[in-house]
């Protein structure tokens, strides 16, 4: 396994363009989150799946972000009608279920919205 | 969230130890302190986490006071490849319920290392 992978590295869009990126935790992880990162900044949460569960949103996310995570698998979040404000990192992080994991994550999606 | 305070930026040369310290004087008796660190354009990277007891590992130490209001990360000999963000936080047990799995980053500590 090598590890949480990220796709696309980056991407650039136009202001009101829809955009979806991808996420593939390592196998066998079933807790999987999503942050962003904005320059200068420390990652912040936007929301945590337990195998096809998304059991958490943060108040981050606005109604035009969703994500997904069917079968438990891979995990997608989908920005529609984009602003220059979701211009950011998104990363992605998995753990396994245990009493203290840690968290390995990608090495993001970089959004740059023109 | 419980909070932590680090200092915004150290410097160190290569090939000394380093001390990164993080105030954490909120802490409840259940939360782990845990470190990570973010080199630049990478994803954060876990470090080492504890609760009561100093801890070792390959990477680093991790000092914890005796009242558990601070830390301090320890990296025995910087090299280069330790330039990076690192970041403290303050995260409760897994099993305790609430919104434990998640981390909450601040802005932590730009570590430069001259060569």
């Amino acid at each position: 396994d090598t590890g949480v992978s990220q796709n696309p590295r980056h991407k650039i869009t136009k202001r009101g363009q829809n955009v979806t990126f991808r996420c593939d935790p390592i196998s066998e992880h079933n807790r999987l989150y999503w942050y962003r990162q904005t320059l200068g900044q420390g990652p912040e949460f936007l929301t945590y799946f337990q195998n096809e569960a998304q059991l958490e949103k943060s108040r981050l996310l606005s109604d035009r972000f969703s994500a997904e995570r069917p079968k438990g698998s891979f995990s997608t979040l989908e920005i529609q009608r984009t602003e220059q404000g979701d211009s950011a990192m998104y990363l992605c992080a998995s753990s396994s279920t245990g009493s203290n994991t840690e968290a390995f994550f990608g090495q993001g999606t970089r959004l740059t919205v023109v | 969230d419980a909070k932590t305070t680090q200092p915004n930026s150290m410097e160190s040369n290569e090939e000394e130890p380093v001390h990164l310290p993080c105030n954490h004087s909120t802490i409840s008796g259940t939360d782990y302190i845990h470190w990570y660190r973010q080199l630049p354009s990478q994803g954060p990277e876990y470090v080492i986490h504890g609760l009561t007891s100093n801890v070792n590992n390959r990477m680093a130490s991790l000092a914890i006071a005796e009242d558990r209001k601070s830390s301090t990360l320890i990296l025995h000999r910087a090299t280069l490849r330790d330039a990076a963000v690192y970041y403290c936080i303050l995260r409760g047990a897994l099993n305790s319920g609430g919104s434990n799995y998640k981390l909450t980053f601040g802005k932590g500590t730009l570590l430069t290392v001259n060569p």
